[in-house]
């Protein structure tokens, strides 16, 4: 039973438009959520992350948006770039250590 | 600084072979973890360690093994492999501790395979 989704596999987005990845999760008891982002042969990289006390959080291109009464959160890249084009991982903690349950992700292919 | 380390890149065993993966880290976190990453499954927890010397069973444990002496250091053990153990397999590590909202650093990857 996957507690982290991410229900679209895939998405293709011209460059220099919003790119918008979602990410649905079921434990309530989830507090602090990242987006990580994997280019292939190589491991994931920190992009952004949110709290479960805020509804947003930006950092550059990158925006990170939570909606806790519907447990969905979704990333915005704006505008996207072709290296942007990777997979990109949906994080959530659990029991307040350091554990992450993942997604299993969805791959982004900017076009220029 | 190098970050997480990870040896080797590349691994082919035999079935009931066993090895152990290397991971180092030059940070000097206290929380270190093993991930492995299946298709359409995102990433699992193998085991992880609070700190040199604990060690805990993450959601995939079975067949696999982890001691922590220092720091830097946090090897996984395959005992006897087995082809479900084929896999690309992830070490990460984090300062954090607790409660505290931080991020975990992650290696290159280890690609197992297991005839």
């Amino acid at each position: 039973d996957q507690q982290v989704k991410q229900n679209s596999p895939s998405l293709s987005v011209q460059e220099g438009r919003i790119s918008i990845l979602n990410c649905d999760y079921t434990n309530s008891m989830f507090d602090y959520f990242l987006w990580y982002k994997k280019y292939p042969a190589e491991g994931p990289t920190f992009l952004i992350s949110i709290s479960s006390i805020k509804d947003k959080n930006e950092d550059g291109r990158f925006t990170v948006f939570l909606n806790k009464s519907a447990k969905h959160l979704s990333l915005h890249i704006v505008p996207s770039q072709p290296g942007d084009s990777a997979v990109y991982f949906c994080a959530a903690r659990k029991d307040y250590g350091q554990n992450f349950v993942f997604g299993p992700g969805t791959r982004l292919s900017v076009l220029p | 600084n190098a970050g997480v380390t990870q040896t080797p890149k590349f691994q082919v065993l035999k079935t009931g072979q066993s090895m152990t993966l290397q991971c180092a880290q030059d940070m000097n976190h206290e929380y270190m973890s093993w991930y492995r990453q299946d298709p359409g499954m995102g990433l699992r927890l193998i085991h992880y360690s609070v700190g040199a010397g604990i060690t805990d069973q993450g959601e995939v444990p079975n067949g696999y093994n982890v001691s922590r002496s220092t720091t830097e250091d946090f090897p996984l053990r395959l005992l006897s492999a087995a082809p479900s153990q084929t896999s690309v397999y992830f070490c990460a590590s984090s300062w954090g501790s607790g409660t505290m909202n931080t991020e975990a650093f992650f290696g290159q990857g280890t690609r197992l395979t297991v005839v």
